[in-house]
């Protein structure tokens, strides 16, 4: 099994500009989400799904939109990014609810607005 | 209304014990803790439920206070291989998840 996998690795984004953070998981997992990591601190989560065609808001969803229209794949998008969307992206993957499944992780997405 | 972790971060020699406390304000029904080395993503270590249940790493054990709100992470004879951000991380309202505000641990030899 690949596990949790995003494209691309890095991104170079210019201030207005939209893009979309792909996002895949073959192990058949319910849940999935999507958290932002900045320099030297902790992840916020940004969107989660518990199923196909299911998502909603995480703590931190301005400026993005998600959508969920198979199991495996649950890509981000970022529209009319701003230098404050410099961050690093994980995408996550659980088989059930956090309350009692662990999480795995995909390699992440460097993201830089200039 | 993220949980607190301390300390912030913390160097210990190879072979020397640390614990990595977790703190919330809200109650809490499981924990996680996951360690993330720098340019990596988070890797699962631990889960404590309600109830003792713990599902996880072999080498490495936690603690679970329901009534204080709190967790605790232990990591004994520590190694090089141990060093790296550790974040506990749990679940409040819904399906939201928060991570903890993270410690730093380096082990040197």
């Amino acid at each position: 099994n690949a596990g949790v996998t995003q494209t691309p690795k890095f991104r170079i984004l210019k201030i207005g500009q939209s893009m979309t953070l792909q996002c895949t998981q073959d192990m058949n997992h319910n849940y999935m989400y999507w958290y932002r990591q900045d320099p030297g601190m902790g992840l916020k989560l940004i969107y989660y799904s518990v199923g196909a065609g299911i998502t909603d808001k995480g703590e931190v969803p301005n400026g993005y939109n998600v959508s969920r229209s198979t199991t495996e794949d649950f890509p981000l998008r970022l529209e009319l990014a701003a230098p404050s969307q410099t961050s690093v992206y994980f995408c996550a993957s659980s088989y059930g609810t956090s309350s009692s499944y662990e999480q795995y992780f995909g390699p992440g997405t460097r993201l830089t607005v200039t | 209304q993220q949980p607190v972790q301390s300390p912030q971060a913390v160097i210990l020699r190879e072979g020397e014990d640390a614990v990595i406390n977790c703190s919330s304000s809200k109650a809490l029904y499981s924990v996680h803790w996951y360690r993330q080395k720098h340019g990596e993503a988070p890797v699962f270590l631990m889960i404590l439920l309600k109830g003792g249940e713990q599902k996880g790493h072999d080498k490495i054990s936690a603690s679970f206070n329901e009534k204080k709100q709190q967790s605790s992470l232990y990591l004994t004879a520590s190694q090089l291989s141990y060093s790296g951000t550790y974040f506990c991380g749990t679940l409040y309202t819904g399906n939201q998840f928060y991570f903890g505000t993270g410690t730093s641990l380096t082990v040197i030899p």
